[in-house]
């Protein structure tokens, strides 16, 4: 069974970075994931792809400060030049065997 | 530009049914190369995928919910709906929809979003 984990929470100064971190299960090393923004009272919205080559697709309007990468099974969102309104929870979400996965969350607190 | 908008009652009384709609607007549900999917958010919890659905009709569900959920398609109206029968007060949420894209290594991602629609479910 494919399982995603995330730390409950992570923080940052405004103007400085952040990485999130989503880990893959054992043996599901190669999936890609999505990273999802959620700010407060908000739907959620799409930020990125991540492949496990490390490479990232970003969706539409999405600012260069955000960005992917990966190592092994785990799957990063950096967050750099941070601004107020990044505070949000964070996402990621991935497909197997047409079903959905989520992790459970990040809450992103910017100091 | 692809817009989702969720539509129902808010409040619901337990043991009876909850009914939402989904109604797209911007592109055709119909496309054969989406799914379109259900996911509600527990007040202070996390995303919990429901289910989805195929133009076609063919649906998934997660399997904690799958003998109480119905995920049905209206292509004439652009839209799709979904069912929870006999809802206690877990099931109170925030249900969103949104659309799911097929991409590179067999992903399929969820992108745009719905604002999201809040069921409270009370007697």
């Amino acid at each position: 069974q494919l399982v995603l984990t995330q730390s409950p929470s992570a923080s940052a100064s405004l103007g400085g970075s952040v990485k999130i971190t989503c880990t893959l299960s054992s043996g599901h090393s190669n999936y890609a994931i999505a990273w999802h923004q959620q700010e407060a009272e908000k739907g959620p919205r799409y930020l990125m792809k991540v492949h496990s080559d490390g490479s990232h697709d970003k969706g539409d309007g999405i600012p260069d400060r955000f960005s992917g990468s990966s190592s092994g099974a785990e799957r990063y969102l950096t967050i750099s030049s941070l601004q107020s309104e990044d505070e949000a929870d964070y996402y990621c979400q991935t497909w197997v065997s047409a079903n959905v996965v989520f992790g459970g969350g990040t809450k992103l607190t910017v100091l | 530009q692809l817009q989702l908008q969720e539509s129902g009652p808010g409040l619901v009384k337990p043991s009876e049914p909850l009914s939402l709609t989904c109604t797209v607007s911007g592109g055709s549900i119909s496309i054969g190369t989406y799914y379109w999917g259900w996911i509600r958010q527990p007040p202070g919890k996390g995303l919990e995928w429901i289910g989805n659905i195929y133009y076609s009709g063919t649906t998934h569900y997660s399997l904690s919910l799958k003998s109480r959920v119905t995920i049905s398609v209206d292509t004439s109206k652009n839209q799709f709906s979904l069912k929870v029968n006999s809802v206690s007060a877990a099931d109170t949420a925030v249900y969103h929809c949104a659309r799911l894209r097929p991409g590179r290594d067999f992903l399929y991602w969820f992108d745009p979003w719905g604002q999201g629609t809040r069921v409270t479910v009370s007697s």
